[in-house]
């Protein structure tokens, strides 16, 4: 069974303080890990998909990394906006293909 | 472009009723998955649908059905509903199936809540 474990749960953050969020996964067969973000009542937006071990990807404020058992979600200078649920979710051939996420960092970044 | 449209995005229904959810992908999606969200258990996988037949069935009880038309545009049903139905459901779609690479894109979500 996949295990997709984020941490921490919350995180309070000062505009302009830079963090990371965890995403741990024990996995066989990994196809691709994805972050995505999700604002209160609404559906979880796509951020990125990362590959292999090593792979970097960046938009605006957000940089995804990813090793071989983890992955990390840099933010950089927060704004308020950046304030969200962010999930990470794997994807693997042994569950064809499915997302299997984790129960996501809630993100709240005070001005 | 259009995004993942879902419909209808509100309702509430009583015990042991039935419901239906609509999903329309993305033009040119061929897969179509979907999610049930609650506070307690997080995001999980109900079933996946490509090409009109489902391929991939997470672990709910038969209560939880669905199929797919020609055109991609997929439907769920859960019959008898009981309160612990009530959640987000989340439909997501993608070009393929079982193919890596494939961005998988989810609409706003249909809010249940069984009274």
């Amino acid at each position: 069974e996949d295990q997709v474990t984020q941490s921490p749960e919350a995180l309070r953050l000062q505009e302009g303080e830079s963090s990371s969020l965890n995403c741990s996964y024990t996995v066989s067969g990994l196809r691709g890990l994805f972050w995505y973000r999700q604002d209160p009542g609404k559906g979880p937006e796509f951020l990125f998909t990362l590959y292999s071990a090593g792979e970097e990807k960046e938009k605006e404020r957000l940089k995804a990394t990813l090793t071989k058992k983890e992955s990390f979600l840099h933010i950089t200078a927060p704004k308020p906006e950046d304030s969200a649920t962010y999930l990470c979710a794997v994807q693997a051939t042994v569950n064809d293909y499915k997302l299997s996420f984790g129960a996501g960092t809630t993100v709240t970044v005070r001005a | 472009k259009a995004g993942v449209t879902q419909t209808p995005r509100y309702l509430i229904k009583t015990r042991g009723q039935q419901v239906t959810l609509s999903c329309s992908p993305i033009s040119g999606h061929r897969s179509v998955s979907w999610y049930q969200q609650t506070p307690g258990q997080g995001l999980q996988f109900l079933f996946e649908y490509f090409s009109e037949t489902q391929r991939n069935k997470g672990n709910f009880p038969g209560r939880f059905s669905g199929r797919q038309f020609s055109n991609s545009r997929s439907e769920m049903n859960v019959s008898t509903l009981e309160l612990g139905d009530s959640a987000l459901y989340l439909c997501a779609s993608s070009l393929g199936y079982r193919v890596s690479g494939n961005t998988i894109y989810f609409g706003e979500g249909s809010w249940l809540t069984v009274v």
